[in-house]
């Protein structure tokens, strides 16, 4: 039972430039959320989708975006970086929304900001 | 907004020590509580949780009890291995926020010493 996986494991960007992540959610799971852990901090709710669509959003500028598939994967787009958009990004996923649902997390993808 | 805040590290114990790491929240609502362990360059595995009142959670020789009055959740394990290592994290998610928005604490990195 393949878990959540995410791709890529590492990148480089330059400010400035555009990024997207990709997020597989574990299997029989439908609802995937983001977020961002800056070195030495805690994860960061960016945003979660259901059926395809946001639900919710953390405080996170319009810079960031996402989108959810048919087959539940989904995509963090980050336009216009900057430094201190440098940190990991963890894709969560569980099934349905409620609150007491466990997420489980993929293992990252780090994004460096040049 | 809700919030969790938690004992700063780094925690450094002899193996076979006890553990406790300090986790209080504040909510809006009445939330899950959940605690993550981070191992070093994986993402987030969740060790335990706990969705109501005077609830016990355990895992791996882990517990933490939800104390409602005290708006606590602190964990413990009566002897801590090398391989407990790690970054520890509470979180809560609020069922007055529609969804999965777990809130996270900045982590509380734990060294056991041989």
């Amino acid at each position: 039972d393949a878990g959540v996986t995410q791709s890529p494991t590492h990148l480089i960007k330059t400010r400035g430039q555009q990024v997207t992540l990709r997020c597989s959610p574990k299997s029989g799971h439908d609802t995937v959320s983001w977020y961002q852990q800056a070195l030495g901090q805690g994860p960061q709710f960016i945003f979660q989708y259901y059926e395809e669509e946001e639900r919710q959003r953390g405080n996170f500028p319009d810079r960031f975006s996402g989108h959810q598939f048919p087959n539940y994967s989904s995509e963090l787009n980050v336009n216009a970086l900057l430094l201190g958009d440098s940190a990991l990004y963890l894709c969560a996923s569980s099934l349905g929304q409620g609150s007491g649902n466990t997420i489980y997390f993929g293992e990252g993808s780090w994004l460096t900001v040049v | 907004g809700d919030s969790v805040t938690q004992m700063e590290g780094p925690v450094t114990l002899s193996e076979e020590a006890f553990l406790t790491i300090n986790c209080t929240y504040t909510a809006t609502g009445y939330p899950s509580l959940f605690w993550y362990v981070q191992y070093p360059g994986e993402g987030l595995q969740l060790l335990l949780k706990a969705t109501k009142a005077d609830d016990k959670g355990s895992n791996k020789g882990f517990e933490a009890t939800y104390r409602k009055e005290t708006t606590s959740f602190h964990l413990e394990k009566g002897s801590v291995q090398v391989s407990d290592s790690a970054v520890y994290f509470c979180a809560l998610s609020d069922p007055g926020d529609y969804g999965q928005n777990f809130v996270f604490g900045p982590g509380t990195r734990l060294s056991v010493l041989p």
